[in-house]
């Protein structure tokens, strides 16, 4: 079958660093996609990555490894908008549709 | 560019009434989705389109029907609301291509109730 995991629920403190995890199952890979959802709002995309290791975009960066079926997203510098919650999502076979996680919410303390 | 639009936003209804969500999109996207969004849960696929004039179901097709007969338009219809469908729905699309420009677009979502 084809599965993803998130931690439901995380909490940091504003200027630090957080790291979400997602592991996921498929049949096979086409990549791997991270979402940001603030409450009340739609998901909007973050990152893709296809292939093995970092990508970094400003305060925000997306690590790979295929063969562990692991991703995380890393969070810097903290701020309180960055409230919300991270959903993770990888193409089924047909790359017409997504399997998505149940998300993890990002909870950030003064 | 309005990207994609959702009406109505909010909408509350008694069971056993019939509504229609409709999603609009001005990006000339080939791929349409209809998903749900429960408390606890990831986003469900309801039913999606590969391109006008064609369907297909997803995860939580049951009590939903769906018409893409425009390109840019994306009807979710409810024929007899019940409570479990109580939900935000969200319409997104997305372009042709390879993979890495699948990115999928959101609508604003549409607050359901059902009383």
């Amino acid at each position: 079958g084809q599965n993803i995991d998130q931690p439901t629920e995380m909490t940091a403190t504003e200027g630090a660093i957080v790291q979400i995890n997602c592991t996921y199952q498929t049949s096979g890979f086409n990549g791997l996609f991270w979402y940001q959802q603030h409450a009340g709002e739609a998901p909007t995309f973050l990152s893709y990555n296809v292939l093995d290791g970092l990508e970094e975009k400003g305060r925000f960066s997306s690590f790979l490894s295929r063969s562990k079926g692991y991703s995380y997203l890393l969070l810097k510098e903290l701020q309180m908008k960055d409230s919300a919650s991270y959903l993770c999502a990888v193409p089924m076979d047909s790359n017409y549709q997504l399997i998505w996680g149940a998300g993890t919410k990002l909870i950030i303390k003064p | 560019n309005a990207g994609v639009t959702q009406t109505p936003k909010f909408r509350v209804l008694k069971t056993g009434q019939s509504m229609t969500l409709l999603c609009a999109q001005d990006m000339n996207h080939e791929y349409m989705y209809w998903y749900r969004q429960d408390p606890g849960m990831g986003l469900r696929l309801i039913h999606y389109s590969v391109g006008e004039g064609t369907t297909a179901k997803g995860e939580v097709p049951d009590g939903y029907n769906v018409s893409r007969l425009k390109k840019q338009n994306f009807l979710l219809g409810l024929e007899s609301a019940a409570p479990s469908q109580t939900s935000v729905y969200f319409c997104a699309s997305r372009g042709l291509g390879t993979i890495d420009n699948g990115e999928q677009f959101f609508g604003p979502g549409t607050r359901l109730t059902v009383l």
